[in-house]
Order: structure tokens, then C-alpha cells, then sequence
């Protein structure tokens, strides 16, 4: 049983670019959750999904980010016209019920 | 203030020593994680509580739900050790986690 895959490991991108982080959970987990790092500080929540659906985005900043779990595929984490400030490291993590299982994490650089 | 602290932020030790990193929290929690990441590494579970007491190998991750307060413990620490140790916790049954900023920790030889 695999662990959570994420990719890329690492993602460049210029200013104004379009990021895309992919997320595939634990086989059998459903419930899916995006995190980001920044440089020098904790982790901090962005968004909580389940297939189809997002159940909590309260930690999302309010433009330019958007997340998606569809039925089939991974999770996407999709950052529109990045900016420098966009730079962490993201990380996914997938539960079936109560423990989450944390990804390698993809770390973003926007030159 | 933030609802998870941890303390130390910083913890320097010899191989060998016995190791506490401590964490308070202000909200009710649902469970309690302790996490390790290695540097520009990926996040490992190490324990997941709720109450009580567990162990694994030389890693130890007690709760007192009363006191909002949990503690990991490493005994005969070892270079291999060293990491950043994150406390974090959960609200709700299948709710986001809410991290505290990590105590990073360095083990000598």
C-alpha cells in the first residue's frame, strides 16, 4: 500500500505563472487536507476535501488559490499568477478516519 | 497568542540524554499528533493521542486532556534524533490539524 504521493517534488515557476501541485491519497482514504509551509514558520491549513467536494476552505487565501478532489485522479492544488510570497513548501496528507498520513510535500520556488 | 505552543524552540543535547519536548494547547481537541520532519524532508506521524500514554521504541507521547497538555519524550537520544519536532491538534472527528511552530532539536555525538 503506497504511501501519499505528491508531485512535483519540487516546481519552479516565474512571477504571473500557473502552479499545479498534485496530491494522491492513501489507497481507500477519501478525505483529503492541504497544508503550507512557509519558509521559517509552521504549517498552517489551506483546505479540506473529500471526493468532489470541499468541505472546509477556511485556510485558503481568497484569490488566486483553488483545490479539487474529483471523482477519479488526484487532488489538485492549483495557484494562479503565482507571486514570490507563493514560495513554501505544500504539503498534502489523507485520512480514511482518524489519523492522517502525511506526503513528501512539493516545495514551490517562484523566481 | 497561538492556540498550540510548544516548548523548547531550540533543544541542543549529547547522545544519550533523555529528551522532553513539551506542548500546551487553549482549544478542546478531538486528538493530538506529535510529527517529526527532517530538514527539506517530508512529515512523519509519530503518535497520534487522545489520552493516556503511548510508546514507540525509544519514543514516548503522554496527554493530560485536563491540562491541556502533552509531552514527547525521547530516551538515550541519538544523532539520528535530530529534527523538528511539531505538536499539533485536531478539532473535531475529521477536522484540519492545527500546528504549533516545532521545537527543533540537535542531538551530538
Amino acid at each position: 500500500n503506497a504511501g501519499v504521493m505528491q508531485n512535483p517534488r519540487h516546481l519552479v515557476r516565474r512571477r504571473g505563472q500557473e502552479a499545479r501541485l498534485r496530491c494522491s491519497p492513501m489507497k481507500g482514504h477519501s478525505h483529503v487536507y492541504w497544508y503550507r509551509q512557509l519558509p521559517e514558520e509552521g504549517l498552517k491549513f489551506m483546505v479540506y476535501l473529500q471526493k468532489e467536494n470541499i468541505i472546509d476552505e477556511s485556510g485558503m487565501p481568497k484569490e488566486r488559490f483553488s483545490a479539487e478532489f474529483p471523482k477519479e485522479g488526484p487532488s489538485i492544488l492549483r495557484i494562479q499568477q503565482v507571486v514570490r510570497g507563493d514560495s513554501a513548501a505544500y504539503f498534502c496528507a489523507s485520512s480514511s478516519a482518524d489519523e492522517q498520513y502525511f506526503g513528501p510535500g512539493t516545495r514551490l520556488t517562484v523566481t | 497568542k497561538n492556540e498550540v505552543e510548544q516548548s523548547p524552540q531550540n533543544l541542543t543535547a549529547q547522545e544519550g540524554e533523555f529528551i522532553t519536548i513539551n506542548c500546551s494547547y487553549s482549544v478542546g481537541i478531538s486528538a493530538l499528533h506529535w510529527l517529526q520532519q527532517h530538514p527539506g524532508g517530508g512529515i512523519v506521524s509519530l503518535f497520534m493521542l487522545s489520552s493516556g500514554k503511548k510508546k514507540h521504541g525509544r519514543l514516548i507521547a503522554t496527554i493530560n486532556i485536563q491540562e491541556k497538555h502533552s509531552s514527547l519524550h525521547i530516551t538515550a537520544s541519538h544523532p539520528r534524533d535530530s529534527a523538528v519536532y511539531i505538536c499539533a491538534v485536531r478539532i473535531g472527528s475529521q477536522g484540519n490539524l492545527i500546528f504549533g511552530k516545532g521545537t527543533k532539536l540537535s542531538v551530538k555525538p
